[in-house]
């Protein structure tokens, strides 16, 4: 059981590059959620879906897109990088949602935008 | 306004202190969840428990224990007889029962010294 599996791990980008980044698990979760994690402060939600085929707006979704075209995976755009989204990103998923299951994490995936 | 206040950023502690974690929450639902995570050195995200807030009940696991005071809006992580794989930084989050988003805590820097 992979749980919740994220690549790539790292990713070096040039500014105005593009990237994807994909999240996948095999637990059935309806929920699944995109974070970013900067030092001092925290896990921010960027983007999260509901449902397959549904996404919706976290708090700093600017600059990134994303989709749920499968139930099992949710992607990460990035159109074009900047030094400000360096950071660490965090997928996950969950059973029923905020309100009664806890998260499951991926490992992470560390981008840096030179 | 933030919603979950981890006032320590950073720990440290002897190996076998007990030591206290503090969270503080703002919500005005009367149901809300809460939740502590656990992120090692490794870097993934460790779930480690899940309150809802009608049960004021302290909850013991091992060395870990929470106090949830729903009187001082805390919810209060405290590790007996540290040690130092207990280094990590831990997570305090709320979810509420309306909305779909999970709310982080800037999190707290534990270091177990030797």
């Amino acid at each position: 059981n992979a749980g919740v599996t994220q690549t790539p791990k790292f990713r070096v980008l040039k500014t105005g590059q593009s990237m994807t980044l994909l999240c996948a698990q095999d637990m059935n979760h309806e929920y699944m959620y995109w974070y970013r994690q900067d030092p001092g402060m925290g896990l921010r939600l960027i983007h999260y879906s509901v449902g397959e085929g549904t996404t919706a707006k976290g708090e700093v979704p600017d600059g990134y897109n994303v989709s749920r075209l499968k139930k099992q995976n949710f992607l990460l755009g990035l159109e074009s990088a900047a030094p400000s989204q360096t950071s660490v990103y965090f997928c996950a998923s969950s059973y029923e949602g905020a309100r009664h299951s806890p998260l499951h994490f991926g490992n992470g995936t560390r981008l840096t935008v030179t | 306004a933030q919603k979950v206040t981890q006032a320590q950023t950073e720990i440290s502690v002897v190996e076998k202190e007990d030591v206290t974690l503090d969270c503080v929450y703002e919500t005005r639902d009367t149901t809300y969840y809460l939740f502590w995570y656990k992120q090692p050195p490794s870097g993934e995200l460790v779930f480690l428990i899940r309150r809802n807030s009608f049960d004021e009940q302290n909850e013991i696991s091992g060395r870990y224990s929470w106090n949830f005071q729903k009187s001082t809006s805390s919810f209060n992580f405290t590790i007996t007889a540290s040690q130092v794989v207990d280094s990590a930084v831990y997570f305090c989050a709320l979810s509420e029962n309306t909305g779909n988003q999970f709310y982080f805590g800037t999190g707290t820097s534990l270091t177990v010294i030797p």
